[in-house]
């Protein structure tokens, strides 16, 4: 079975600066896609960031973007210039080719003024 | 706009009471599913939809139970078998094949 592994509860960062959160996933298939969703207090689940994995360029969405090790199975997810409005809980997610979704427990980001 | 609706924002129960929670999509996305979140724990997955009238259990499906007889709505039903129904309730829908989901924003059932 598929598994993601999400080994932060709980990030700090100060405003403006850099934070990377970890994800490590396990699977035995080739083609399938990685997540990264933000949920704030409010509990709206918001798709940050996407990578599939046949491309091996790191996706990049403004000021987020992913490092992603196929042979590692990593997908770490940075926040540069982090913002106010960056503080919530984070959750890695594998898709697999037969369209069934797997959560990781989620790393819990604070934003420090 | 296009998105997903649940409701109740929030929902009490009685003990031994079954409870409806509703979750309809107007973005004629095909899969439908349904999650719960409790602290620490992450998204558990209780079912999920692919087509019209065919669901499939998820990793937590006792003391559920679905129907999907509407594209565009994927209600879930708690019932007196689930000991421990306190929780965030998430649905979601997705295309198939798809890039990812989009989430409602969620019920808050609360045993009382």
């Amino acid at each position: 079975a598929q598994t993601v592994t999400q080994s932060q509860p709980e990030m700090s960062v100060q405003e403006a600066e850099t934070v990377t959160l970890s994800c490590t996933y396990d699977t035995s298939e080739s083609d399938y896609y990685l997540f990264w969703y933000k949920q704030p207090p409010s509990r709206q689940m918001i798709l940050v960031i996407r990578q599939e994995a046949y491309k091996q360029q790191n996706a990049t969405e403004n000021r987020f973007s992913v490092n992603f090790q196929k042979a590692a199975k990593s997908f770490s997810l940075k926040i540069s210039d982090s913002q106010l409005g960056d503080a919530a809980m984070y959750f890695c997610a594998y898709r697999s080719p037969g369209n069934q979704f797997y959560f990781g427990t989620g790393t819990s980001l604070t934003v420090i003024p | 706009d296009g998105g997903i609706t649940q409701s109740p924002k929030y929902l009490f129960r009685k003990e031994g009471q079954n409870v409806t929670l509703s979750c309809e999509q107007n973005l004629n996305h095909d899969a439908m599913y349904w999650y719960r979140q409790d602290p620490g724990q992450g998204l558990r997955l209780i079912y999920y939809s692919q087509i019209v009238n065919d669901f499939q259990k998820g990793d937590i499906a006792e003391g559920y139970s679905v129907s999907r007889e509407k594209k565009e709505s994927f209600p879930l039903t708690v019932t007196s078998a689930q000991k421990n129904p306190t929780a965030f309730y998430l649905c979601a829908s997705s295309m198939w094949p798809s890039y990812g989901y989009t989430f409602g924003s969620g019920t808050r059932l609360t045993v009382v």
